[in-house]
């Protein structure tokens, strides 16, 4: 059974960073392309940044540059480094594998 | 970039009765291995999106077969035949051929 367990959210200061984690147990994270996809309070679906199996990377317009996407095949992990954090960051990040499986999603505030 | 727009932005639907959601796409979601990369989700309040119909029309692992999905190229569209009250929440609609893309989202509750 595939399972996605996403951590690391929290508060964090606006400038600040966080890194989120996404477990994945019943594949390897290396064999489907993964992504991360929030979801600010209220709001609607924004896909944020994809790492394909072969190991390219990609990322919205608004995350570009501060945000960076990887995983570990050995701990079976993807991640999400966010840094210079702002205020419209604000959001649930779920990790996702492909289009099937997603994460419960993980909530990242920043505010002063 | 690719923009979905999904119509309309809820609806209110009694038991029993059908539903149709529209999703448009600013450009095709055919792509040259002939799969058309368009899905359907249905994110329960409180819960994940969940997925419930991938290429358009075929349903995902365990989706009552009240929901189908149809279309091509730019114009997609989800419908429910008979509404149950377990099918409240917000469906999106989603491309795949160029990263992903969602649509704003159609709040369905029941009347």
């Amino acid at each position: 059974e595939v399972q996605l367990v996403e951590s690391g959210g929290g508060l964090v200061q606006p400038g600040g960073s966080l890194r989120l984690s996404c477990a994945a147990s019943g594949f390897t994270v290396s064999s489907k392309y993964m992504s991360w996809i929030r979801q600010a309070p209220g709001k609607g679906l924004e896909w944020v940044s994809v790492i394909y199996s072969g190991g390219s990377t990609y990322y919205a317009d608004s995350v570009k540059g501060r945000f960076t996407i990887s995983r570990d095949n050995s701990k079976n992990t993807l991640y999400l480094q966010m840094n210079s954090l702002r205020a419209e960051d604000t959001a649930v990040y779920y990790c996702a594998r492909a289009v099937g499986d997603w994460g419960q999603g993980t909530l990242v505030t920043v505010s002063s | 970039d690719i923009v979905m727009t999904q119509t309309p932005l809820s609806l209110s639907v009694t038991p029993g009765q059908p539903a149709s959601i529209s999703c448009k796409s600013s450009q095709s979601l055919l792509h040259s291995d002939g799969k058309t990369y368009l899905y359907w989700y249905l994110q329960k309040p409180g819960q994940s999106p969940q997925l419930l119909i991938y290429e358009v029309s075929s349903r995902f692992s365990g989706v009552p077969d009240r929901f189908s999905g149809s279309g091509s190229g730019t114009d997609f569209t989800l419908k429910i035949s008979r509404v149950e009250a377990e099918d409240v929440g917000v469906y999106y609609c989603m491309q795949a051929i160029q990263f992903l893309t969602f649509g704003g989202g159609t709040k369905v509750e029941i009347k």
